[in-house]
């Protein structure tokens, strides 16, 4: 069956360290894959999107890679700061389909 | 550029009514799509609207209907509703069609309590 998969609801990480979240998928063939912040009770906002094709996407203190061997995305967050708390849901785009979005990963950046 | 737009923020309702929320998309923008959100199931695809076209339907009962107007502002209803339509309902604009996998803007959701 398809499923696409967090590796935790929840994630508590110290101010300044790196924060890492995967997504993992099966059974799909997604042309790319998407991730998105949402803070509570607001839609989410788009970050970064990276194509099957590509390794590693960069954008300021985010990076996201992406390898469809695997079937798994990491995004990470660099020196992070209690600001980046938020629930952060990654997507797959299938080709000539909707978006598909993971359950989340609620991360808290401590002080 | 204002962003999507949803009313109403919140609606309180009860078993067997029916409702409609409304979204209005950004500007210039054709594509509206409508997901489903609670903590149980996540986010959950309902429908696309493009240029006044359902083009793409998620897996939810025939209760659950929309449709677009002229100006790409679209509208969802539910009918006859059940305590488990209790979500927050999230409307989402793009500039073409989600079937070319466009980057989507939300609004800011209609929380909707069923009691």
């Amino acid at each position: 069956s398809q499923k696409i998969e967090q590796n935790s609801e929840a994630l508590n990480i110290q101010e300044g360290k790196t924060a890492t979240l995967t997504c993992n998928y099966t059974n799909y063939s997604p042309a790319y894959l998407q991730w998105y912040r949402q803070d509570p009770g607001r839609g989410p906002v788009f970050l970064l999107l990276i194509r099957e094709n590509e390794k590693e996407k960069r954008k300021e203190r985010l990076k996201v890679t992406f390898d469809t061997t695997l079937k798994q995305s990491l995004f990470h967050i660099t020196a992070s700061q209690p600001a980046d708390s938020a629930t952060y849901l990654c997507a797959l785009a299938l080709y000539g389909q909707n978006f598909v979005f993971g359950p989340g990963t609620r991360l808290s950046v401590l002080p | 550029k204002a962003g999507v737009t949803q009313t109403p923020r919140y609606l309180i309702k009860t078993r067997g009514q029916q409702v409609t929320l409304s979204c209005s998309p950004i500007s210039g923008h054709r594509s509206v799509s409508w997901y489903q959100q609670t903590p149980g199931q996540g986010l959950q695809f309902l429908f696309e609207y493009f240029s006044e076209t359902q083009r793409n339907k998620g897996n939810f009962p025939g209760r659950f209907s929309g449709r677009q107007f002229s100006n790409s502002r679209s509208e969802m209803n539910v009918s006859t509703l059940e305590l488990g339509d209790s979500a927050l309902y999230l409307c989402a604009s793009s500039v073409d069609s989600v079937l070319t996998n466009e980057k989507l803007f939300f609004g800011s959701g209609t929380q909707l309590s069923v009691l």
